[in-house]
């Protein structure tokens, strides 16, 4: 089973307002991903990180924000959030061995109204 | 045109027929993964293979590299495999992944 947690959720927020996405593994993974998907389409990678002050934009461009501070935790921020940001944005992570098992959090179901 | 594609689209399928889904990718990788998402969002890796066949109960996973393909059979389908079969590869020299849409199946009892 896999050690990922993602909090909230569920979450409604109104225009404007500031968002962080928690996201937290205790697998020791160097590797995590925040992936964002809308319903009935693919996954897209918005932000990655490959260890600890190691950040990078991913290929679907976002107005988010991460940080990584500590290995085990990848939050992910929106500062002022629009109805186009409403999605499912999903946490993983992986082993710094390519080609390893990923592991995904049960995902954060973001709505801006 | 995505770099993954996966058919079909959308399955019915009766409890305890064999079912097959398939993967098509058109880059080189080096590695694929079938992954199951349930209804709410949550994913959970099947298999991960870089050659050949790979078995789990009654989940099977292969991969022709060659024609790059990769097909995922379900042996006795059960309602409990009612979910979304997504493709995803690791394109080589990278470590990210590409996913395909993913395949909705549906198991009625």
């Amino acid at each position: 089973e896999a050690d990922i947690y993602q909090t909230p959720r569920y979450l409604v927020i109104g225009t404007g307002k500031k968002i962080t996405l928690e996201c937290s593994q205790t697998m020791g993974h160097d590797k995590m991903y925040w992936y964002q998907q809308d319903p009935g389409m693919e996954l897209h990678l918005i932000h990655y990180s490959y260890g600890v002050n190691s950040t990078e934009k991913g290929d679907l461009s976002s107005e988010s924000t991460v940080s990584r501070i500590r290995t085990e935790h990848f939050p992910l921020t929106l500062e002022s959030a629009r109805p186009s940001h409403t999605s499912q944005y999903l946490c993983a992570s992986s082993t710094g061995l390519s080609g390893n098992t990923i592991y995904f959090g049960e995902g954060s179901w973001l709505t801006v109204v | 045109k995505n770099e993954v594609e996966q058919s079909p689209q959308n399955l019915t399928a009766q409890e305890g027929e064999f079912i097959t889904i398939n993967c098509s990718y058109s880059v080189g990788i080096s590695a694929l993964h079938w992954l199951q998402q349930h209804p709410g969002g949550g994913i959970v890796s099947l298999f991960m293979l870089s050659s050949g066949k790979k078995k789990h109960g009654r989940l099977i996973a292969t991969i022709n590299i060659q024609e790059k393909h990769s097909s995922l059979h379900i042996t006795a389908s059960h309602p409990r495999d009612s979910a979304v079969y997504i493709c995803a590869v690791r394109k080589g020299g990278s470590e990210k992944l590409v996913f395909g849409k993913g395949m909705k199946l549906t198991v009625n009892p």
